[in-house]
């Protein structure tokens, strides 16, 4: 299977601890992007890489969130001192001209 | 600003035709896409355009109007397993290739 895959599928956490998702995009691919979505909304866009620089993040998303590419190839994405409302589905993607998603990591922060 | 609008929910009847329209405003645009998305999972790619007029996949055609800031997604044959959500989205130029997201049309697909 060559599409993008993410890791954890799911994570319980406690409020107040860190949590890090990889992604591993499609590998020609060289753009990647991260997205919360939560039920009922459509995907709300995080962050965006094009190989390893971070072109863009999104001014909602707080200091506690941040994410890597290092080598332009896979992607972390850390969240520090979780709280209950970042439960959600965290989705990562991978472009050359359209944008596929990998299966999610859905988070509950209790 | 950015804004993508679709309709919340829409039903329909098996074997039927629907229609899910989808109006943006957006700063830049390089792309309408479509994405299907089940309960639970990963959006999946349907169509994209990138300039006006319809583009036809199986049972599933999209047509954009750049002008009017209007696209719509059109079933045919439609079939249970067609019942999800669907998701417009525009990929804006301002900057970055980056991807704004309407909030999606539940459809639901009776027997």
């Amino acid at each position: 299977d060559t599409g993008v895959s993410q890791d954890p599928r799911h994570k319980i956490t406690k409020r107040g601890q860190n949590v890090t998702f990889r992604c591993d995009p499609i590998s020609e691919h060289n753009r990647l992007y991260w997205y919360r979505q939560t039920l009922g909304q459509g995907p709300e866009f995080l962050t965006y890489f094009q190989n390893e620089a971070q072109l863009e993040k999104s001014r909602l998303l707080s200091d506690r969130f941040s994410a890597e590419r290092p080598k332009g190839s896979f992607s972390t994405l850390e969240i520090q001192r979780t709280e209950q409302g970042d439960s959600a589905m965290y989705l990562c993607a991978s472009s050359k001209e359209t944008q596929y998603f990998g299966p999610g990591t859905r988070l509950l922060v209790l | 600003g950015q804004n993508i609008d679709q309709p919340t929910e829409m039903t329909a009847t098996e074997g039927a035709i629907v229609q899910i329209n989808c109006t943006y405003q957006t700063s830049g645009f390089n792309g309408l896409f479509w994405y299907q998305q089940h309960a639970g999972e990963a959006p999946t790619f349907l169509s994209y355009n990138v300039l006006d007029g319809l583009e036809e996949k199986g049972r599933f055609s999209s047509f954009l109007s750049r002008s009017k800031g209007y696209s719509y997604l059109l079933l045919k044959e439609l079939q249970m397993k067609d019942s999800a959500s669907y998701l417009c989205a525009v990929r804006d130029t301002s900057g970055t290739y980056k991807y704004i997201f309407g909030t999606g049309t539940r459809l639901k697909v009776l027997a």
